[in-house]
């Protein structure tokens, strides 16, 4: 499978507690993106990188949460003291760097705060 | 107002019908737009990339009205399979954030 593959598919984790996820994007994909999904909602941009460089992050990343992409290649999402709030889908995503093309996605990673 | 915009429905139509979707955007330097589908629990998938002149693929056509600020969406004889969440994504720059709407849910019933 040549897709974007996102690690662990679901967490489950105790309020307070530090959580990791894995994405590794499509291998020719210079971009990768990540995605916070609520129920009923679109994906919200959390950040993007272009390459090992982080070019972009969105005000709803606070300083608890923390990506890296120190090879260019697979991609760590970190969130410290976990809040009930953080439950959500996770997703990855990664695109080409030519223009603006399509992103492609992974299955995601649904954390369970309890 | 919020950056992309959508009616989030349901939208629930018998097999055969058309029906059509739309989504604003408030920013006019917006350069890309895109339909992603989405099934229950499952990530975006793209449907579509939205060209100025308007593209069709199969039953499904999509437009561009940068006057107004909008795109659409059209799906011609509706196969039960057609039901999902159908996600309209503008990015307003090269390489900035792609901006999702929340999603129009479509049933299309037997």
């Amino acid at each position: 499978d040549t897709g974007v593959s996102q690690d662990p598919r679901h967490k489950i984790t105790k309020r307070g507690q530090n959580v990791t996820f894995r994405c590794d994007p499509i291998s020719e994909h210079n971009r990768l993106y990540w995605y916070r999904q609520t129920l009923g909602q679109g994906p919200e941009f959390l950040t993007y990188f272009q390459n090992e460089a982080q070019l972009e992050k969105s005000r709803l990343l606070s300083d608890r949460f923390s990506a890296e992409r120190p090879k260019g290649s697979f991609s760590t999402l970190e969130i410290q003291r976990t809040e009930q709030g953080d439950s959500a889908m996770y997703l990855c995503a990664s695109s080409l760097d030519r223009g603006i093309g399509p992103q492609h996605f992974g299955d995601g990673t649904r954390l369970s705060i309890l | 107002r919020k950056e992309v915009e959508q009616d989030p429905g349901p939208f629930n139509v018998p097999e055969g019908a058309t029906v059509a979707f739309n989504c604003t955007y408030s920013n006019s330097a917006s350069q890309s737009f895109f339909w992603y589908r989405q099934d229950c629990r499952k990530e975006p998938k793209l449907l579509m990339s939205v060209y100025s002149s308007g593209n069709e693929d199969g039953r499904f056509t999509a437009q561009l009205n940068r006057a107004s600020q909008y795109i659409s969406l059209l799906i011609r004889d509706s196969k039960l399979s057609d039901s999902a969440t159908y996600l309209c994504v503008v990015n307003i720059g090269y390489g900035q954030n792609f901006v999702f709407g929340p999603g129009t849910r479509l049933s299309v019933l037997p």
